[in-house]
């Protein structure tokens, strides 16, 4: 069955780097745009960066621009989010999740999440 | 920026229907989906392209955009249903979420 497995979470301190991975099985990824949505502890969802399909195309969220960097490999089915230069208000699950390839496309798919705490 | 507005919490009696709205400056015009999260869980889709139910979701779930506001009903709610609720469209390129409605199955 359609599968998204997130890991690469954990505490680093403000400033420092993290790099999340999310690898899919089960669907054909490379068919499908994927997006990284992270929930602070008791809050809502936010949408923090997107990808196409092939890679070419790229969004991110003013919270995070300029700091975070969604990439891809379509030879591994895996989805990669950079992070660096982390502040406390990036703490958060992070959740990977694959796009509907049809107008307006919702999140059809979505993993089990990966915590990440940045704290001194 | 467009934002998307919804009500903290509902609360619903076993078998009532439970209505969550979702206001945003012409919504109807565009794609609405909505999600719903339990405790300690991920989210999972419930309604896409304003009124679409994936494979394995209720009928009791059905969703209508129109105007400003978007609406999310759940026919015969059951204490299972007890969640958070939220609504999720595109602006342009930019994905906005609703801040979610915590249903309560009283």
């Amino acid at each position: 069955q359609m599968q998204l497995v997130e890991s690469g979470g954990g505490v680093v301190q403000p400033g420092r780097s993290l790099r999340l991975s999310c690898a899919a099985s089960g669907f054909t990824f490379s068919n499908y745009g994927m997006r990284w949505v992270r929930q602070a502890p008791g809050k809502g969802l936010e949408c923090v960066a997107l990808i196409s399909n092939d890679g070419d195309d790229e969004y991110y969220a003013d919270s995070v621009k300029g700091r975070f960097t969604i990439s891809r490999d379509n030879s591994k089915n895996t989805l990669f989010l950079q992070m660096n230069n982390l502040r406390p208000e990036d703490a958060a699950v992070y959740y990977c999740s694959k796009g509907q390839n049809v107008v307006g496309g919702a999140f059809d798919l979505w993993g089990q999440g990966t915590m990440v705490t940045v704290s001194s | 920026s467009f934002e998307l507005t919804q009500p903290p919490s509902e609360s619903v009696s076993p078998g009532q229907t439970a209505t969550f709205t979702c206001s945003g400056e012409k919504l109807g015009d565009k794609y609405v989906a909505w999600y719903q999260q339990k405790p300690g869980q991920s989210p999972i889709l419930v309604i896409y392209q304003d009124n679409k139910r994936p494979s394995g979701i209720p009928e009791r779930f059905s969703g209508f955009n129109s105007g400003d506001t978007a609406t999310l009903t759940i026919s015969e709610t059951q204490a299972v249903d007890e969640a958070d609720y939220y609504c999720q469209a595109w602006d342009s390129s930019t994905v906005v979420f609703g801040g979610g409605t915590r249903l309560t199955v009283l």
